[in-house]
């Protein structure tokens, strides 16, 4: 799996959008970008994956530069609720047997009033 | 639907001792991992199950073993106690066409003394 680096922290205020950087410059064509969440004291929450094309739901959005050497999620309106560590994970995927995450020490972001 | 959950969610041992963790996938979900998370890192593979086979083992010592049940619930046994086996134990499970949306559980929080 690609290595990824993060900012260790980041501030953002409640209410505007926040803005997570990943950087996986050694990522193969196969790789998906993966973002997970972990609030402290629980487990860590799935968020969004994308290969290649900008993808959103209804937690986030994923931008993926063209060349994939790097990513972005973006967090439209951030509340207290968001503060968390967010990790960025490369994988390959595997539709079948299940898959080993590789957990950085992700980016804490704190939102504040 | 009821989530993944674990149990017990906090153990107190002894050095030496051994400690069985357990866990309960979602309904349907035939794929279960566990991760190690140390206080201040992220969380680190330690085995993954599909179908009741081991399909993953990360590196951990072999005081750590795990299985998987007919039912797909899962335990994890650790013996011999070290002090540095204190840590969040997080089980996770996922459907098998999207192995890497992985959902997980609380945790178990074991503290060895």
């Amino acid at each position: 799996d690609a290595k990824t680096t993060q900012p260790p922290s980041m501030d953002c205020a409640e209410g505007r959008a926040a803005n997570l950087p990943c950087n996986h410059s050694t990522i193969s064509g196969n790789e998906y970008v993966y973002w997970y969440r972990q609030i402290h004291s629980q487990g860590p929450q799935y968020i969004i994956h994308g290969l290649k094309n900008n993808e959103t739901n209804e937690m986030a959005s994923l931008i993926i530069t063209e060349d994939r050497k790097s990513s972005t999620l973006i967090l439209p309106h951030a509340t207290l609720r968001d503060t968390a560590v967010y990790y960025c994970i490369v994988r390959v995927a595997r539709e079948t047997s299940g898959s080993r995450l590789t957990f950085g020490e992700g980016t804490q972001l704190t939102v504040n009033p | 639907d009821a989530g993944v959950t674990q149990s017990p969610t906090h153990l107190i041992k002894t050095r030496g001792q051994q400690v069985t963790l357990r866990c309960s996938p979602i309904s349907g979900h035939k794929s279960v991992s566990w991760y190690q998370q140390v206080l201040g890192q992220g969380p680190q593979f330690i085995f993954q199950y599909y179908e009741k086979e081991e399909r993953g083992r990360g590196n951990f010592p072999d005081r750590f073993s795990a299985r998987q049940f007919p039912n797909y619930s899962s335990e994890l046994n650790v013996n011999a106690l070290l002090l540095g086996d204190s840590a969040l134990y997080l089980c996770a499970s996922s459907p098998w066409d999207r192995a890497n949306e992985q959902f997980f559980g609380p945790g178990t929080r074991l503290t060895v003394l």
